[in-house]
């Protein structure tokens, strides 16, 4: 079984520029989960969407979105770049979305990078 | 606020030798644990997880011990090898089900031949 896949693996970009990530589940998980790991902060949650519905969502700002596909796929987008929002952006894929947590499977990330 | 406390945040060990990394929280909610492994431009990759039902869970050389009462567990890799040098990350995650992971802020294990 393929694993999940992230595009672009590295973009560059600069400041007030807005960008679009993308993730392609493990096929048959219908829960995608975004991160943002950086050096100072660590791994943390942005937002997860299950059956192209967002669940919950971390503490970020509002120029932090997302949305997913009817395919499962996912896309999250950021507006306005900061130079704070460098960062590696990985995706986790689940099975699905319950009473019970359910095993995270990441992606490789994307590594953007704010000028 | 640190959801969850992991330390060391480093960590050398010699080859064969255990290593033991310690993390603890405060969210008696929480009640799905994970360990995870990431190399250098790499994911996170998903190790071993534990739930409270258990005292301990092992997976070949790799061991997670939780202690509920005292809100701690941790991840224990036993006979090291340098091919576990990597980052390990501790992870806690609550009964809402919700797939949000509150993470650790990682352990750099080396593991020196």
């Amino acid at each position: 079984k393929a694993g999940v896949t992230q595009t672009p693996r590295y973009l560059i970009k600069t400041r007030g520029q807005q960008v679009t990530l993308s993730c392609s589940p493990i096929s048959g998980h219908r829960s995608v989960s975004w991160y943002q790991q950086t050096p100072g902060q660590g791994l943390q949650f942005l937002f997860e969407y299950f059956s192209e519905t967002q669940r919950n969502k971390g503490n970020f700002p509002g120029r932090f979105s997302g949305r997913q596909f009817s395919n499962s796929r996912s896309e999250m987008n950021v507006s306005t770049l900061e130079l704070g929002d460098s960062a590696l952006y990985l995706c986790a894929s689940s099975p699905r979305s319950g009473r019970l947590t359910n095993e995270q499977f990441f992606g490789p990330g994307t590594r953007l990078t704010v000028l | 606020q640190q959801q969850v406390k992991q330390s060391p945040q480093s960590l050398i060990v010699q080859k064969g030798g255990i290593s033991i990394i310690n993390c603890a929280y405060e969210n008696t909610a929480f009640d799905y644990f994970p360990w995870y492994q990431q190399f250098p431009g790499k994911g996170p990759a998903l190790l071993i997880a534990i739930r409270p039902d258990v005292s301990e869970k092992k997976e070949g050389r790799f061991t997670i011990s939780f202690n509920k009462s005292a809100k701690q567990f941790s991840l224990h890799i036993m006979d090291s090898q340098p091919g576990d040098s990597a980052t390990y990350f501790c992870a806690a995650a609550d009964q809402t089900g919700a797939n949000n992971l509150f993470f650790g802020t990682g352990t750099r294990l080396t593991v020196i031949p």
